[in-house]
């Protein structure tokens, strides 16, 4: 069975840039979660989708950052304009359904110069 | 905001010895689940105890919750180079906006 999969796997910009990430979750799976990992702490939940449809996204700075979920199945985070702080690892991750086991895909490794 | 606080930060062990990580957080919770962390394979779930339980098992994971005192354990026995990595402890909570919360890990080195 495949994996979520995640692109880029690496993206260098400047500040006040703006970079977008795409994930495409493991098939039939109805909730798709993005995560930020800043070096030396735990994820951090962004986002969560139940199919096209945003359960959670209260930790989401929503000045910058957007993310959507067309169709129900891939998704894209931006971010615009990035700042220094923006620095992370971006990990997607989608399960069954709300609750179930969370898979993970290999992340995005983003620097803002 | 991070529920869930590892302890110790940082673990080094010999191979074959046995590692025990602990986890505290502060609400109440639905489940708790351990992940593990390396540039390997990502981050990958390893077993998850519900708010019910007391002792799980899986191969050589062993976990323990008490949630009179909000922490769990993760103990690994006999333990491998190939379990270096990064030790997660997420906290299940909520109903209809159910969601996870990760701690800031422990890094376990496991050296041959």
């Amino acid at each position: 069975e495949a994996g979520v999969a995640q692109s880029p796997r690496y993206k260098i910009i400047e500040k006040r840039q703006s970079v977008a990430f795409w994930c495409n979750p493991i098939s039939g799976h109805a909730t798709l979660y993005w995560y930020q990992q800043i070096l030396g702490q735990g994820p951090k939940l962004l986002i969560q989708f139940q199919n096209n449809g945003v359960v959670d996204d209260s930790q989401l700075p929503k000045d910058r950052f957007s993310a959507e979920r067309l169709k129900g199945v891939d998704s894209t985070l931006k971010i615009q304009p990035a700042k220094l702080e923006d620095s992370a690892v971006y990990l997607c991750a989608s399960s069954l359904q709300l609750g179930d086991t969370q898979y993970f895909g290999p992340g995005t490794r983003l620097t803002v110069l | 905001s991070q529920q869930g606080e590892e302890d110790p930060q940082a673990l080094s062990i010999q191979e074959g010895e046995n590692a025990t990580m602990n986890c505290s957080y502060k609400t109440s919770i639905n489940n708790l689940q351990w992940y593990r962390q390396n540039s390997g394979r990502g981050l990958v779930h390893l077993i998850l105890i519900r708010s019910n339980e007391r002792e799980k098992h899986s191969g050589r994971l062993r976990v323990t919750l008490d949630t009179s005192k909000k922490s769990s354990s993760l103990l690994i026995t006999a333990s491998r180079a190939a379990d270096t990595a990064s030790y997660f402890c997420a906290t299940a909570s909520g109903g209809s906006n159910y969601k996870l919360t990760f701690g800031k890990g422990t890094l376990l080195t496991v050296n041959p």
